[in-house]
């Protein structure tokens, strides 16, 4: 059973596409993120939402909302995709209280190629 | 603003050798540290967490300290084996997200 699950694996699209990945946990957390790993494999947070709730939205283009229709999920839609949107995404969740009281679990990530 | 470094980038070592992650952060005053491993194109993988009131932390083979004072945690890994050639990560939470360093590639030569 795959505790953190993202769809699609890859994703190879043209600029201004507009697309979303989706992300489910079946640990029963109460956490759920996601996070971007550039092309030097450097892992920096987008979003966070607790129980359906963002609380925490880095610096992160307008293009990108995120929406939790419940706790398990938590899907990421893209707009007007960009080059440099090309990374890999993955969604991590974890239990109440986040980063700071339990370990995160990670999926295994989606690749998107903006061509 | 908490930055975390790994050194070095990479490492390369023979089969058996006991491998030693750097991992340093700017604030001490961290709840945990945790340790992840990436496999390629995989995702991250958490092998140990310390909280901040303990010093070590033991799973198998790994083992993982914490200094608070001095901004340092070490993961050590004993006897290692090809199957532990990976990317190794470090990170602390930060506002409620985890702060990650850039990782160490390691790779264990047969």
């Amino acid at each position: 059973d795959t505790a953190v699950s993202q769809t699609p694996k890859y994703l190879v699209t043209q600029m201004g596409n507009d697309k979303s990945i989706k992300c489910e946990q079946n640990l029963g957390h109460d956490t759920m993120y996601w996070y971007k790993q550039d092309s030097k494999k450097f892992l920096k947070i987008m979003f966070s939402y607790n129980n359906k709730e963002l609380i925490i939205n880095e610096t992160v283009p307008n293009r990108f909302s995120p929406k939790s229709p419940d706790k398990a999920h938590l899907n990421l839609h893209i707009n007007s995709l960009e080059l440099g949107d090309s990374a890999v995404y993955f969604c991590a969740s974890s239990q109440q209280g986040g980063a700071y009281n339990s370990p995160l679990h990670f999926g295994n990530g989606t690749r998107l190629t903006v061509t | 603003k908490q930055e975390v470094t790994q050194i070095p980038a990479a490492l390369s070592v023979p089969e058996g050798e006991n491998l030693v992650l750097n991992c340093s952060f700017t604030d001490s005053a961290i709840y945990n540290l945790q340790w992840f491993r990436q496999d390629p194109g995989k995702g991250l993988t958490s092998l140990l967490l310390i909280q901040s009131s303990q010093r070590e932390q033991t799973s198998g083979r790994l083992n993982a300290s914490l200094d608070k004072s001095s901004g340092r945690s070490t993961l050590y890994i004993a006897a290692s084996q090809p199957g532990d050639s990976a990317t190794y990560l470090c990170a602390v939470p930060n506002d409620y997200k985890l702060s990650f360093g850039a990782g160490t590639t390691v790779t264990v030569r047969a």
